[in-house]
């Protein structure tokens, strides 16, 4: 299976631009997507085949990364950004997740 | 628009089989390329990929959960199954129904149906 790994949590500031990082264990190409995951709530595909924002998804979220290293930035953070990320890989299967990253503020 | 919703049994015995539906709208699995895809996250944590269905009646499952896995679908009914048999408090979790493409990537979410194994 593609193990992806995701910092547990990242801490940030309002207004300042933050990068959540996904690395997978062998190469999935470009096919990784990401998901913004509130309290309470379920999924949601923010940007898909790494660099493509999903259809009503703000600007601010942007995706880049090919191959094993992949990085999901939020410029500018806003208050409605706090919540858990995952990458996910569709490069095989099993498609499997990330662990997830928990934003928080500072 | 494109909904989903999941149901199921709340609340399991250990050794018991878990049922679990998808009923949806706003799209047919029939059309070319969709699929509906079953994911689990136990409380607190990740998310684990279970199954998928497609339109051609392709099936993927997960080979952590080696042969307990069951999918099948009611196209004319807009519906999606899953089937657990065997369950322990591991299976304990949150189960979604998500509508896929080509089972690669989740664009629509169900809100998810709480699932607890416990004697």
């Amino acid at each position: 299976d593609t193990v992806l790994t995701q910092s547990p949590a990242l801490a940030v500031s309002l207004g300042q631009r933050v990068t959540i990082s996904c690395r997978a264990s062998k190469s999935v190409s470009t096919y990784m997507h990401w998901y913004q995951q509130k309290s309470g709530q379920q999924p949601k595909l923010l940007i898909y085949s790494a660099s493509n924002l999903e259809s009503g998804v703000p600007s601010r979220f942007s995706g880049s990364g090919s191959g094993t290293d992949f990085t999901l930035t939020i410029d500018p953070v806003e208050a409605d950004d706090i919540a858990n990320y995952y990458c996910q890989q569709s490069n095989e299967l099993p498609r499997t997740f990330g662990g997830g990253t928990k934003l928080e503020l500072k | 628009q494109v909904t989903l919703k999941e149901s199921g049994t709340g609340i399991l015995q250990p050794s018991q089989a878990l049922s679990l539906t998808c009923s949806f709208s706003g799209f047919s699995l029939s059309t070319t390329g969709i699929c509906v895809s079953w994911i689990r996250q136990p409380s607190g944590k990740g998310l684990e990929w279970l199954a998928d269905i497609c339109w051609d009646d392709g099936k993927g499952y997960n080979p952590s959960l080696k042969n307990r896995l069951s999918i099948s679908k009611d196209t004319s009914n807009n519906q999606a199954f899953l089937k657990i048999t065997s369950v322990d408090t591991a299976d304990t979790a949150t189960y979604y129904c998500a509508r896929s493409w080509m089972g690669a990537l989740f664009g629509y979410w169900g809100q998810g149906v709480m699932v607890t194994v416990s004697s």
